[in-house]
């Protein structure tokens, strides 16, 4: 199986910072990679699918990038409704997520 | 608007089973896959199980194998989760999931509000 390993766990920031999350994959897993925000109480949320692309209706500030088996998630200007816990998500063999890396808002 | 409800959970003890539903609307149901994810109390994102479009395809989280069975009925565009022989680890919140197309590589597009399972004795 694949494992996935997000970086860091919790990590505090300003409003207008600029913060990266970093997920590893045991294996490559090409482009096949996504990320999800979830807010405390409710289901995740698709931000990025095949590593790079801006699900519709996301905020410009969520970019990432990457290939095989490093990838980041970057939020460029935080926002307060930032406040969440974000999940990279391999679905190149099989479906797994990384741990987790909740941001929070200084 | 997509919009996927599921229903369906409880607090039920350790052994017995239980029938999960994800009713689907605003979209061709019978057009995409669809997975369960869980997630036990505090506890990150697990994924369980997928069904393809048809309905001919069926995948397990190893953790599930054997005891739960995914299986869909698209005239009712109703999805559903059979779970067998509860154990206490099954405790979560299970969500039901339409994927972005009709291949297995695509990412989890949209997700119910999910429905509570208690396993408890």
């Amino acid at each position: 199986d694949i494992q996935m390993t997000q970086s860091p766990s919790t990590l505090s920031a300003s409003v207008g910072d600029r913060v990266t999350i970093t997920c590893r994959a045991s294996q490559s897993v090409y482009l096949w990679l996504a990320w999800y925000q979830q807010k405390p109480g409710t289901a995740p949320k698709l931000l990025i699918y095949d590593a790079s692309s801006l699900e519709s209706g996301v905020p410009s500030r969520f970019s990432a990038r990457g290939s095989g088996t490093d990838f980041t998630l970057t939020i460029d200007g935080l926002q307060p409704e930032d406040s969440a816990t974000y999940y990279c998500q391999q679905y190149d063999s099989s479906w797994t997520f990384g741990q987790g890396t909740k941001v929070e808002i200084k | 608007q997509v919009q996927l409800v599921e229903s369906g959970g409880g607090v039920v003890q350790p052994g017995t089973s239980l029938r999960l539903s994800c009713a689907a609307s605003g979209f061709s149901f019978s057009d995409f896959g669809m997975h369960w994810v869980r997630q036990a109390p505090g506890k990150g994102l697990e994924w369980v199980a997928v069904i393809s479009d048809g309905g001919s395809d069926k995948y397990y989280a190893d953790s599930v194998k054997g005891r739960f069975t995914i299986f869909r009925d698209n005239a009712k565009n109703t999805m559903f989760l059979q779970m067998h022989s509860l154990r206490v680890e099954d405790t979560a919140v299970y969500y039901c999931v339409k994927d972005r197309g009709g291949g297995w590589r695509e990412a989890f597009h949209i997700w119910g509000q999910g429905t509570r399972v208690t396993v408890s004795s």
